[in-house]
């Protein structure tokens, strides 16, 4: 597809219960980032890759959260052990790197993650 | 400190008038893109509008504008004869040479008829 993927669209699972969830970046991004965001909330960082590496992990609230990217390609951002607190929408955005004009971000439809 | 600043929680606008919505940045960067993005009640995020750190003019896409006053470091959204659809959820975001992407917390625009 032209855009950015993200899977599932919806997921509700147990506390406790391990998640993965992936972003299908546009194709020839080569930086890929996660957000968090809680109903009514603003952009939460989680992290971003360049091509497969992550230089800035600042944003994960734990470490329960990881996140990793292959090939420069697809992204999978973890949640293990779930806590009721993690419950929100999580973005994924992808980019062309560096500043020329109009590099924006472009969006994923979010997975909502709903932990009961 | 933060890195963007939105100080409008919340604003109404009547339809056909123009609206400012604020944004302030920190970089101590002299290459920065400034983005706006709007974000509808479906969730979506939107790419609305880029300034570079050296445009020499402000940006304009449509009825979007964007006042870009580099020594404040302020970046404001202007919209022009707004419409209902022009309700949502609006955010300005920074980018630095880095790749970072800085988000503000937001600015919740609703168009009154």
């Amino acid at each position: 597809g032209a855009g950015v993927s993200q899977s599932p669209s919806n997921k509700v699972t147990e506390k406790g219960k391990d998640v993965e969830l992936r972003c299908d970046p546009i194709s020839g991004h080569t930086a890929l980032y996660w957000y968090r965001q809680s109903l009514g909330q603003g952009l939460e960082f989680l992290i971003y890759f360049q091509g497969n590496s992550a230089p800035d992990k600042s944003g994960l609230p734990s470490d329960r959260f990881s996140a990793e990217r292959t090939g420069g390609s697809v992204s999978t951002l973890t949640i293990q052990r779930t806590q009721q607190e993690d419950s929100a929408v999580y973005l994924c955005a992808s980019s062309f790197s560096g500043l020329a004009r109009n590099n924006e971000q472009f969006f994923g439809p979010g997975t909502r993650l709903t932990v009961l | 400190a933060q890195k963007i600043t939105q100080t409008q929680p919340g604003m109404f606008v009547q339809e056909k008038e123009a609206v400012t919505l604020d944004c302030t940045y920190d970089t101590s960067d002299q290459s920065y893109g400034l983005f706006w993005y709007k974000q509808p009640s479906s969730g979506e995020m939107i790419f609305l509008i880029y300034q570079g750190s050296y445009d020499e003019q402000n940006a304009t896409e449509g009825r979007y504008s964007l006042n870009f006053q580099k020594a404040r470091k302020s970046a404001n959204l202007v919209i022009s004869a707004s419409q209902l659809g022009d309700s949502a959820m609006y955010f300005c975001a920074m980018r630095e040479v880095g790749n970072q992407f800085y988000f503000g917390t937001g600015t919740s625009l609703t168009v009154i008829p």
